[in-house]
């Protein structure tokens, strides 16, 4: 059953700490996603990948976000220093990009982030 | 710039009373209209893609309909484990998806 996976599902830290979140995408998607949601805001996208390059991170806060892809299996996004309106829940999705039903976009279950 | 918007925000259902979602749009050059379902403390789970006008999918109780400017997602005699948050998302040709604020579906026994 191929899903894709998150790491910490939960995290609370303290402003101003560093916070790393890590995503494995779904075997053979080369398109991986971060969004985050807010009740306010909903569901934004932060940033995207595909064959592991950066191709828009538009979404992100460039002064303290940062994603990267190390390997094609991995994926991730920090934020330094953490701010209590970063709280949130972050999710990633990966997709096949090129391909038929390329724009498909299949989700993590999310890590939800507490910055107090 | 892509804008989504859904309504209404929430639909209170009774067991098998069928019902409708509306998402509409404006997107510049729509490569796809997507549903997802987003139950509480999970991802949104993916539920159709939709190319082009007059197309519809099916899926047990849920049908999506298209057309130029807005979406439907038909709900027929809903069941309780239909209840969930129902987004809606187009990626036009910047190749992101914009996503709605979804509508929350409750369906009681």
């Amino acid at each position: 059953d191929a899903r894709v996976t998150q790491t910490p599902r939960h995290k609370v830290t303290e402003m101003g700490q560093e916070v790393t979140m890590r995503c494995q995408p779904i075997l053979g998607h080369n398109t991986v996603f971060w969004y985050r949601q807010t009740m306010m805001q909903g569901l934004e996208l932060l940033a995207y990948f595909r064959n592991r390059a950066p191709l828009d991170d538009s979404g992100m806060p460039k002064d303290r976000f940062s994603a990267e892809m190390p390997d094609a299996t991995l994926a991730t996004l920090k934020i330094q220093p953490s701010e209590p309106r970063d709280s949130a829940v972050y999710f990633c999705a990966s997709g096949l990009g090129g391909g038929a039903n390329s724009y498909e976009q299949y989700f993590g279950p999310g890590t939800r982030l507490t910055v107090t | 710039e892509d804008q989504v918007t859904q309504s209404p925000e929430a639909l209170r259902l009774q067991e098998g009373e069928s019902s409708s979602l509306n998402c509409s749009y404006t997107v510049s050059g729509l490569r796809g209209l997507f549903w997802y379902r987003q139950d509480p403390g999970k991802g949104p789970e993916f539920l159709f893609t939709l190319y082009s006008a007059g197309e519809e999918k099916e899926k047990e109780r849920l049908k999506a309909t298209l057309t130029k400017k807005e979406s439907f997602l038909h709900i027929t005699a809903p069941k309780p484990e239909d209840s969930a948050t129902y987004l809606c998302a187009v990626m036009g040709s910047w190749g992101k998806l914009q996503f709605g604020a979804g509508t929350q579906v409750v369906v009681t026994p």
